[in-house]
């Protein structure tokens, strides 16, 4: 039983504009969120995060945002760049146990 | 540079072989953690250590034995997997258990044949 979705498997964005990455989940008592970005032969690193308290969280370039009533998270990436090209996760959290997607590979073409 | 090490970080073995994955950690974390990766399928997680005391085993078949001397090292110990087991295994480690901003190893990509 998966509770968090990642239904986009790939996504292909121009460099300078904003990459929209959509997470859905199905566990209400989730309170925390967090983003991993991920390289090819790397483990996955945190990105930004999120709690159930707000609504948005802001670092750089990169923005989440939360839908509770939705059961929705995005991440916003503006301005992309190359360098952004990974797989990114989205997991959630009741307690201890991290929840994860399945991914989201993003590509950037200059 | 990663503060969380994990080795080896390739491995074949066969299904009758006794193989361990290690880990260190040296970010001065209290908690550790197994997952394991599998293509097109979210991070499972397997085993969590909080100061060296096992405190979730997620339904994993006992032919993964994970051992935690200390809180800076955690050993995954294979025996007689399956195909089936081949996956990328990471190690991760978070400040105690209860915080849930987690880093990553590399990843220990295991091959069984």
């Amino acid at each position: 039983d998966q509770q968090v979705k990642q239904n986009s498997p790939s996504l292909s964005v121009q460099e300078g504009r904003i990459s929209i990455l959509n997470c859905d989940y199905t566990n209400s008592m989730f309170d925390y969120f967090l983003w991993y970005k991920k390289y090819p032969a790397e483990g996955p690193t945190f990105l930004i995060s999120i709690s159930s308290i707000k609504d948005k969280n802001e670092d750089g370039r990169f923005t989440v945002f939360l839908n509770k009533s939705a059961k929705h998270l995005s991440l916003h990436i503006v301005p992309s760049q190359p360098g952004d090209s990974a797989v990114y996760f989205c997991a959630a959290s009741a307690t201890v146990t991290l929840n994860f997607g399945k991914g989201t590979s993003l590509l950037v073409t200059p | 540079e990663t503060g969380v090490t994990q080795t080896p970080r390739h491995l074949v073995m066969g299904m009758t072989n006794k193989k361990s994955l290690k880990c260190e950690q040296h970010l001065g974390h209290n908690a550790m953690y197994w997952y394991k990766q599998s293509a097109k399928k979210p991070l499972e997680l397997m085993f969590v250590y909080n100061f060296k005391e096992q405190t979730e085993n997620n339904s994993v078949p006992s032919r993964f034995s994970p051992e935690c001397p200390n809180s800076s090292h955690l050993f995954l110990h294979l025996h007689t997997l399956q195909p089936e087991d081949s996956a990328l295994y990471l190690c991760a480690s978070s400040q105690d258990a209860r915080d849930n901003t987690i880093y990553f190893g590399e990843g220990s990509w295991l091959t069984v044949v």
